[in-house]
């Protein structure tokens, strides 16, 4: 498929325990960005880049989150010590260029239960 | 940065009537608004956007305004059907930063057929 893709869907983790989300973004696209999505509330802004830099990371709530896209293409969201708080679905899209005014492609996302 | 407020927040309509949902945004620099359909446990995805240059714009059943002067836009759905049950977000981006686009807390629409 040529969507935006993330692992695993599905991720129970102790409280403590870090763990890494995958984001394929569509093949070309320059812009990437992480949203985290509480239950039942819109998108919250996490992280942006454009290539491999990461031009705006003010939305991440904590130094426990920590974002990198390397190559430029597939991204890797980690969550160190994991908390009861960071439940929640991790949402990334990806986007043809570096405006504003054209349409992000949203993954499945990631839902992130912290038992 | 940019606040959107989003109203109502969930939305009960019979088959076959409209439904209305409102955002407001505070940035005046704000140029694009997209609108997002979210069916339970899927993606987000876009349904239709508007520039700022536009009034109105309209794709079928579905219509976005948008007012500058008072900082709203609203999505417009006619003849709803069953499969219009959905989360709608509408956004608008931040000009202040990069590429950071705000959503609206979200309106849960329920077509009652």
């Amino acid at each position: 498929g040529a969507g935006v893709s993330q692992s695993p869907r599905y991720k129970v983790a102790k409280r403590g325990q870090d763990v890494a989300l995958r984001c394929d973004p569509i093949s070309g696209h320059v812009s990437l960005f992480w949203y985290q999505q509480a239950l039942g509330q819109g998108p919250e802004f996490l992280t942006y880049f454009q290539n491999e830099a990461q031009l705006d990371k003010s939305g991440l709530p904590s130094d426990r989150f920590f974002a990198e896209r390397p190559e430029g293409s597939v991204s890797t969201l980690k969550i160190q010590r994991t908390q009861q708080e960071d439940s929640a679905v991790y949402l990334c899209a990806s986007r043809t260029g570096s405006s504003l005014n054209t349409e992000a492609f949203f993954g499945q996302g990631t839902r992130l239960t912290v038992v | 940065g940019e606040n959107v407020e989003q109203h109502p927040s969930t939305l009960s309509v019979q088959e076959g009537d409209s439904a209305v949902i409102k955002c407001t945004y505070s940035d005046s620099a704000s140029n694009y608004f997209p609108w997002y359909k979210q069916e339970l446990g899927k993606r987000p995805q876009l349904i239709i956007d508007i520039r700022s240059n536009v009034g109105e714009k309209k794709d079928q059943r579905i219509a976005v305004t948008l007012n500058k002067t008072a900082k709203h836009f609203s999505l417009h759905i006619t003849e709803t059907q069953p499969e219009d049950s959905a989360v709608y977000f509408c956004a608008a981006p931040y000009s202040g930063g990069y590429q950071k686009v705000t959503f609206g807390i979200g309106t849960k629409l329920q077509v009652i057929p």
